[in-house]
């Protein structure tokens, strides 16, 4: 039982490059989650997922794509990155039925924009 | 101002000693409070959650709440160097809500 995993752990972009985190989890969660966390902001949410095939915009939204095609995936995209979008991201799952706020963490993918 | 307000810290106190930590907010509908510990370049994981007011005893942790304040704590007793991480709190207004207002962290160290 992996838990949640994601892919890469690191990474280092130049300005205008694209690229696709990948988070999975066999927890047989309903509802995922993509974070941001950055110094003395605390994690901030970018999108997240109710269930296979839906997705929605959290508070950070901009400059990012998502897409849950299976249940166990949630795949975060930045096309076109920028130097603000250098940060810890970390993708969560989640059961539904109630137990939202009982989230599961992935170990973090550390991005480098330069 | 922020929806959740927690002193990052540092935080650093001698093995066996009491951590108090906090938080304040301002959404008077927050009824789930949550605390979350963070090991160095790790993901967060939950370590107790709260519903409503009151208090939670788990072991050496004691989480109370207090809504007529908007004030979260979070007490660990007899500290251990295992217990050197940070600290976040969140905070949702159901059981169902996606979205979790978290502070910003605090980071304790506890010395040998």
């Amino acid at each position: 039982n992996a838990g949640v995993t994601q892919t890469p752990k690191f990474r280092v972009l130049k300005t205008g490059q694209s690229m696709t985190l990948l988070c999975a989890q066999d927890m047989n969660h309903e509802y995922m989650y993509w974070y941001r966390q950055d110094p003395g902001m605390g994690l901030r949410l970018i999108h997240y997922s109710v269930g296979e095939g839906t997705t929605a915009k959290g508070e950070v939204p901009d400059g990012y794509n998502v897409s849950r095609l299976k249940k166990q995936n949630f795949l975060l995209g930045l096309e076109s990155a920028a130097p603000s979008q250098t940060s810890v991201y970390f993708c969560a799952s989640s059961p539904g039925g109630g137990l939202s706020y009982e989230q599961y963490f992935g170990p973090g993918t550390r991005l480098t924009v330069t | 101002q922020k929806e959740v307000e927690q002193d990052p810290g540092p935080l650093s106190v001698p093995e066996g000693a009491i951590v108090s930590l906090n938080c304040t907010y301002s959404n008077s509908a927050f009824q789930y409070f949550m605390w979350y510990r963070q090991y160095s370049r790790k993901g967060p994981e939950l370590l107790m959650y709260t519903y409503s007011s009151g208090n939670k005893e788990d072991g050496r942790f004691t989480a109370q709440v207090d809504k007529s304040s908007k004030y979260i704590s979070l007490f660990i007793r007899d500290s251990q160097p295992s217990d050197s991480a940070t600290y976040l709190c969140a905070m949702s207004v159901t059981s169902n809500d996606y979205k979790l207002s978290f502070g910003a962290g605090t980071t304790v160290t506890v010395r040998a």
